[in-house]
């Protein structure tokens, strides 16, 4: 079963404007979430994350927002960069090793 | 300090031949995650080991599948009598302990696996 679903699949955006990326999930156990990003041929590489305690927690051009009424969290970016295309992943953990992932979203960036 | 290290990159394997994907950690971590990603979808979680022992084999395939971590050596991933539907990318991560603060994973580059 799918516990956290990205539903976008893509998204472009024009550079120097909000990508806005969106993650849902059904397990009210998870407390922690992560942001991933992937480059083709690559692995994925860890970009910021926010504890169930939080709502926010901001890096830089990267701010997570989480609505744990709503089991929903998102991603801002702003302002996008070329170097921003990628695959973006939401990932859960229930409080323990396990992360639970999202099928992705393929960000485009056009300059 | 070296990540975590993936080889081979690239393996193509002809229906029934076995499959052996390798996997260094990063410097430092005794823990060791395989996932697989199957195209068009995220990466679904196989096996957690630490050294000379599976913590949790709950993602892997019930047959044809093993995960081995040794006391020396790489962490291996085998993949005996290989079918079509094994194709898909393998990645490997650690982490220097489970469940960490951060709950965040080192990933490798990953293997992919082409069956033929």
């Amino acid at each position: 079963d799918q516990q956290v679903k990205q539903n976008s699949p893509s998204l472009s955006v024009q550079e120097g404007r909000i990508s806005i990326l969106n993650c849902d999930y059904t397990n009210s156990m998870f407390d922690y979430f992560l942001w991933y990003k992937k480059y083709p041929a690559e692995g994925p590489t860890f970009l910021i994350s926010i504890s169930s305690i939080k709502d926010k927690n901001e890096d830089g051009r990267f701010t997570v927002f989480l609505n744990k009424s709503a089991k929903h969290l998102s991603l801002h970016i702003v302002p996008s960069q070329p170097g921003d295309s990628a695959v973006y992943f939401c990932a859960a953990r229930a409080n323990d090793y396990k992360l639970s992932f999202g099928a992705g979203t393929t960000v485009t960036v056009r300059a | 300090n070296a990540g975590v290290m993936q080889n081979p990159r690239h393996l193509v394997r002809r229906r029934g031949q076995e499959a052996r994907l390798r996997c260094s950690p990063m410097k430092g971590h005794s823990h060791v995650y395989w996932y697989r990603q199957l195209p068009e979808e995220g990466l679904k979680f196989m096996v957690y080991l630490q050294k000379e022992n599976i913590i949790d084999e709950s993602g892997m395939p019930k047959e044809r599948f093993s995960a081995e971590f040794p006391k020396e050596g790489p962490s291996i991933l085998r993949i005996q009598q290989v079918v079509r539907g094994d194709s898909a990318a393998y990645f490997c991560a650690s982490s220097p302990k489970p469940g960490s603060n951060t709950g965040e994973l080192f990933f490798g580059e990953g293997s992919r696996l082409t069956v033929l």
